[in-house]
C-alpha cells in the first residue's frame, strides 16, 4: 500500500551541484509528473511522462531532466543546481484515461545555496 | 489555455464556522475539477471531484458543484474543525490529455 514514494525527504545542495530526485509508483499507473510547489504559485507543472518511453516538457521544465526509467519509476534531475530551484518537489501518477484523480508524493523539500 | 484562480488566502475561522473557498476556471471542453487538501509538512491528497457539469462532490462534510455556466466549483462546509486547517487546492484536467491545472492554493486556520 505504498502508492507513490519520493526520496530524498530533505535536500541542501551548493549552488551547481547536481542531484536526482527518485520517485517510484507501485499501483502501475500509466502517467507520472513532476511538480514544484512554491508560496503563492500553487503547483506547477515541470515534465511529466504520459506512458513508458515517452516525456514531454510541462510549465517549468528549464534547468531539469527526467528519464522514466520503466512503468514504476520516474527520476528529475537537476544537472547545476541554482538558488531558483529552491522548491518542494511533488512527484505524482495517474490511471491514464481516468478521472480519478491523481496520487501524490510526500514530497521532497530542496534548498540551494 | 486553461487556468484556475482561486480566492487569496489565508482565511481565519472560528471553530464551527461556515467555510467558502471560491474556484474559477477557464478551459476548453469539459475538463474535470477536483480539490486537493495538503496538511501540513504533508503531500496532496485528493478531497473531492466532479466530473460533469452540475455533479456534486462531496467527502469529510466539504462539497462543491460543478457550475458551468459561472465556471466555478467553489468549496463549502458547513462548521469546520481545527483539525481542518491545511491548504486547499482547486484543479482542474482532461481526462484525455491528463495534465492537472492548479490554483495558487488557499491555506485554511481554524482556531478553537
Amino acid at each position: 500500500n505504498a502508492g507513490v514514494t519520493q526520496t530524498p525527504k530533505f535536500q541542501v545542495l551548493k549552488t551547481g551541484q547536481s542531484m536526482t530526485l527518485q520517485c517510484a509508483q507501485d499501483m502501475n499507473h500509466n502517467s507520472m509528473y513532476w511538480y514544484r510547489q512554491d508560496p503563492g504559485m500553487g503547483l506547477r507543472l515541470i515534465y511529466y511522462s504520459a506512458s513508458e518511453g515517452t516525456t514531454d516538457k510541462g510549465e517549468v521544465p528549464n534547468g531539469y531532466n527526467v528519464s522514466r526509467l520503466n512503468k514504476r519509476e520516474f527520476s528529475l534531475r537537476l544537472e547545476s543546481a541554482a538558488p531558483s530551484q529552491t522548491s518542494v518537489y511533488f512527484c505524482a501518477s495517474r490511471k491514464q484515461g481516468t478521472d480519478y484523480g491523481y496520487t501524490f508524493g510526500s514530497g521532497t523539500r530542496l534548498t540551494v545555496v | 489555455g486553461n487556468s484556475v484562480t482561486q480566492m487569496e488566502g489565508p482565511v481565519t475561522l472560528s471553530e464551527e464556522a461556515f467555510l467558502t473557498i471560491n474556484c474559477t476556471y477557464t478551459a476548453t471542453g469539459y475538463p474535470s475539477l477536483f480539490w486537493y487538501v495538503q496538511y501540513p509538512g504533508e503531500g496532496l491528497q485528493l478531497l473531492l471531484k466532479a466530473t460533469k457539469a452540475d455533479d456534486k462532490g462531496s467527502n469529510k462534510g466539504f462539497e462543491a458543484t460543478y457550475r458551468k455556466e459561472t465556471t466555478s466549483f467553489h468549496l463549502e462546509k458547513g462548521s469546520v474543525q481545527v483539525s481542518d486547517s491545511a491548504v486547499y487546492f482547486c484543479a482542474l484536467s482532461h481526462v484525455q490529455g491528463g495534465k492537472l491545472i492548479f490554483g495558487q492554493g488557499t491555506e485554511l486556520s481554524v482556531k478553537p
